[in-house]
């Protein structure tokens, strides 16, 4: 079935630094999503990427789509204290029934110090 | 003006008990989701529903079985429960397709 990496597991920086997170899916997706939750709280949409290629901007947060449609990243500039929380990026496949299907990396904890 | 809403947000129960958990959603979403989160954070489907039609199920215990009286409302209800059940379940929503995920609170289950 597909399968979702995400790396790193945990990344704790200074406040200031910058901070990026890597997903690789197992096959072609259709879509990423990126979701925040933060310590204690539920996931939250941030974004999604449809397009081979694709670059989003949300402020300090850019995020990359691959080209083959199977990688992703996210980056942070200049971390802040509220960007504390666990980043995860979620896959969804082909179509059919599995395109409902939303497939999450493991997530990478950030913790800022400040 | 939750947009999803479980209840309970905590449950915690014995060994053996049935309990149920229930979900609401107002965003006129027509597909809802249950997903389990353990103590690792990892995130994983369980069920999902379309219009009130099953069309993701997992590789779950049917311990676990999931109700949709109508596309607003997903319920699960656990029977027998194990020590092993215990996470956060967090019941979500969206539009069919390619549309991101609304997810509710969560309720935070510890079986003793």
């Amino acid at each position: 079935g597909q399968q979702v990496m995400q790396i790193p597991q945990y990344q704790h920086v200074q406040e200031g630094e910058d901070f990026t997170t890597y997903c690789n899916s197992s096959t072609t997706l259709s879509n990423i999503q990126w979701y925040k939750q933060r310590p204690g709280g539920h996931p939250v949409f941030l974004i999604q990427l449809v397009k081979s290629g694709e670059v989003k901007k949300q402020k300090r947060l850019t995020f990359q789509f691959g080209e083959a449609k199977k990688n992703s990243s996210l980056h942070i500039t200049a971390t802040q204290t509220t960007d504390v929380g666990t980043y995860f990026c979620a896959g969804q496949g082909g179509r059919g029934g599995s395109n409902y299907k939303l497939t999450f990396g493991k997530g990478t904890l950030l913790t800022v110090n400040p | 003006d939750t947009a999803v809403s479980q209840t309970p947000k905590y449950l915690v129960t014995q060994m053996g008990n049935d309990k149920s958990i229930k979900c609401e959603q107002n965003l006129g979403h027509d597909t809802m989701y249950w997903y389990k989160q353990d103590s690792k954070k990892f995130l994983k489907i369980m069920f999902s529903y379309n219009n009130k039609e099953l069309i993701i199920n997992e590789t779950v215990p049917n311990r676990f079985s999931p109700k949709s009286p109508d596309k607003a409302h997903l319920n699960l209800h656990i029977n027998s429960l194990e020590l092993g059940d215990s996470a956060v379940y967090f019941c979500a929503s969206s539009h069919a397709g390619n549309y991101g995920y609304t997810f509710g609170s969560g309720t935070r289950l510890t079986v003793v």
